[in-house]
C-alpha cells in the first residue's frame, strides 16, 4: 500500500506570492491533517479535514487555508507569503478523524520564502 | 510553561545502552503519540497510547494518566535509533499539541 505522498517536495517562493501544497493520503484514509514545523516553534497543527469538511483549525492567520476533495486528497494554500512562512509542511492521514487514531505522515514539503 | 514538556532535550548514548525519554503534559488528553523524525524530515508514528504500556520490538512506551506522564524506552540502542523523538498529545481541543522533541544520538 502506498504511503502518504506530498508534492512538491521543495519549493522556493518570494514574499507576497502564494503557494499551494498537495497531499494524497493512504488509500482508504479519509482524514487528512496538516502541520507546520519550524526551528523556532516546532510542530504546530494547521487543520484537519474529513469527508471534504474542515473539522478543526489551529491558530494560524486566514492566509492559511485548505480543502479536501472527494477522493480525500487535500491541498493547503498560503497567500501573501511572509518570510516566517518558511517551514516544513507535513500532512498526515488516518482512517478516521480524531486523535485516537494513528496518523501516517508524508515526507513533507519544504517551503523557503525569500 | 509549555503544555507538553519533554526531557531531556538532547541525549547521547553508547550503542547497547537502555534509553528513556520522558514526556509530561498539563492538559487532559484522549491519546498520546510518540513520533520519530529522522534527518530530512520524515516522521514515523511509533506509538499511540491512551493507557498502560505498548511494546514494539526494542521500543516500549508507557503512560500514567493520573500523573500526566509518559516514557519512551529503547532497549539495546543502536546507531540507527539516532533521531528526534517527539511526544504529542491530543485533548479536548481535538488538536495535537507537540513537545519540542528529544534529539538522540547513539554512538557506535
Amino acid at each position: 500500500k502506498a504511503g502518504v505522498t506530498q508534492t512538491p517536495r521543495y519549493l522556493i517562493k518570494t514574499r507576497g506570492q502564494q503557494v499551494t501544497l498537495s497531499c494524497s493520503p493512504i488509500s482508504g484514509h479519509r482524514s487528512v491533517s496538516w502541520y507546520q514545523q519550524t526551528p523556532g516553534q516546532g510542530l504546530q497543527f494547521l487543520f484537519e479535514y474529513f469527508s471534504e469538511t474542515q473539522r478543526n483549525k489551529g491558530n494560524f492567520p486566514g492566509r492559511f487555508s485548505g480543502r479536501q476533495f472527494s477522493n480525500s486528497r487535500s491541498e493547503m494554500n498560503v497567500s501573501t507569503l511572509e518570510l516566517g512562512d518558511s517551514a516544513l509542511y507535513l500532512c498526515a492521514s488516518s482512517l478516521q478523524p480524531g486523535l485516537v487514531n494513528e496518523q501516517f505522515f508524508g515526507p513533507g514539503t519544504r517551503l523557503t520564502v525569500l | 510553561k509549555n503544555e507538553v514538556e519533554q526531557s531531556p532535550q538532547n541525549l547521547t548514548a553508547q550503542e547497547g545502552e537502555f534509553i528513556t525519554i520522558n514526556c509530561s503534559y498539563s492538559v487532559g488528553i484522549s491519546a498520546l503519540h510518540w513520533l520519530q523524525q529522522h534527518p530530512g524530515g520524515g516522521i514515523v508514528s511509533l506509538f499511540m497510547l491512551s493507557s498502560g504500556k505498548k511494546k514494539h520490538g526494542r521500543l516500549i512506551a508507557t503512560i500514567n494518566i493520573q500523573e500526566k506522564h509518559s516514557s519512551l524506552h529503547i532497549t539495546a540502542s543502536h546507531p540507527r535509533d539516532s533521531a528526534v523523538y517527539i511526544c504529542a498529545v491530543g485533548g479536548a481541543t481535538n488538536k495535537l499539541i507537540f513537545g519540542t522533541g528529544t534529539l538522540l544520538a547513539v554512538q557506535p
